[in-house]
């Protein structure tokens, strides 16, 4: 039961141009979303969150959109740069009383950015 | 401010054995949990511990188990390991049980010969 689907295992952009990495949820008890980034031989950076009672969070080139009614959320990085190439995981975490703060991922985007 | 810290970072081990993962967490944290990497696939959660206490556990069997300390570092024990554990382990700490925001460190990758 994949509660948290990333569709696309792929995406390639080119620099300078708009990165949009897509994420679909089922549980409609998750509140609280993350984006995380993955180099290989690392573990996943935080990278930007969003709460359920917004629409939208900024932060520099990234900003995270949710759609509640379509259980959507994506990430728009502007511009793309070659340094953001890497896989790139969608996070879900809600129903605090009954399982703690844990994350449910994605399956993860690889992002290649052509320079 | 030091970050999540694991250790080891690489791990080769046979089919029946045991082998321990330690986790340091990052400055001020009381929160540690333990993830489940596979190739090719999201990190899978295995356990979270709160204050010395298992607070939530993921889908996986009982020879999975772990402690955290006074100082709040941690550990994941697995016994009785199989192939399909080999996996990355992924550790990260969050600033207080309920916050959702967990800063993970750079793994231990374990395999299961």
């Amino acid at each position: 039961d994949q509660q948290v689907k990333q569709n696309s295992p792929s995406l390639s952009v080119q620099e300078g141009r708009i990165s949009i990495l897509n994420c679909d949820y089922t549980n409609s008890m998750f509140d609280y979303f993350l984006w995380y980034k993955k180099y290989p031989a690392e573990g996943p950076t935080f990278l930007i969150s969003i709460s359920s009672i917004k629409d939208k969070n900024e932060d520099g080139r990234f900003t995270v959109f949710l759609n509640k009614s379509a259980k959507h959320l994506s990430l728009h990085i502007v511009p793309s740069q070659p340094g953001d190439s890497a896989v790139y995981f969608c996070a879900a975490s809600g129903g605090r009383e009954t399982s703690g703060s844990r994350l449910t991922f994605g399956e993860g985007t690889q992002l290649t950015v052509n320079p | 401010e030091t970050g999540v810290t694991q250790s080891p970072t690489h791990l080769i081990k046979t089919r029946g054995q045991q082998v321990t993962l330690r986790c340091s967490s990052q400055s001020g944290h009381n929160t540690v949990s333990w993830y489940q990497q596979a190739l090719g696939q999201g990190p899978q959660f295995i356990f979270q511990y709160y204050r010395e206490e298992e607070n939530g556990r993921g889908n996986f069997p009982p020879r999975f188990s772990g402690l955290q300390f006074p100082n709040y570092s941690s550990e994941l024990n697995v016994n009785a390991l199989e192939l399909d554990d080999s996996a990355l382990y992924l550790c990260a700490s969050s600033l207080r049980r309920e916050q959702e925001t967990q800063y993970f460190g750079p793994g231990t990758r374990l395999l299961v010969l």
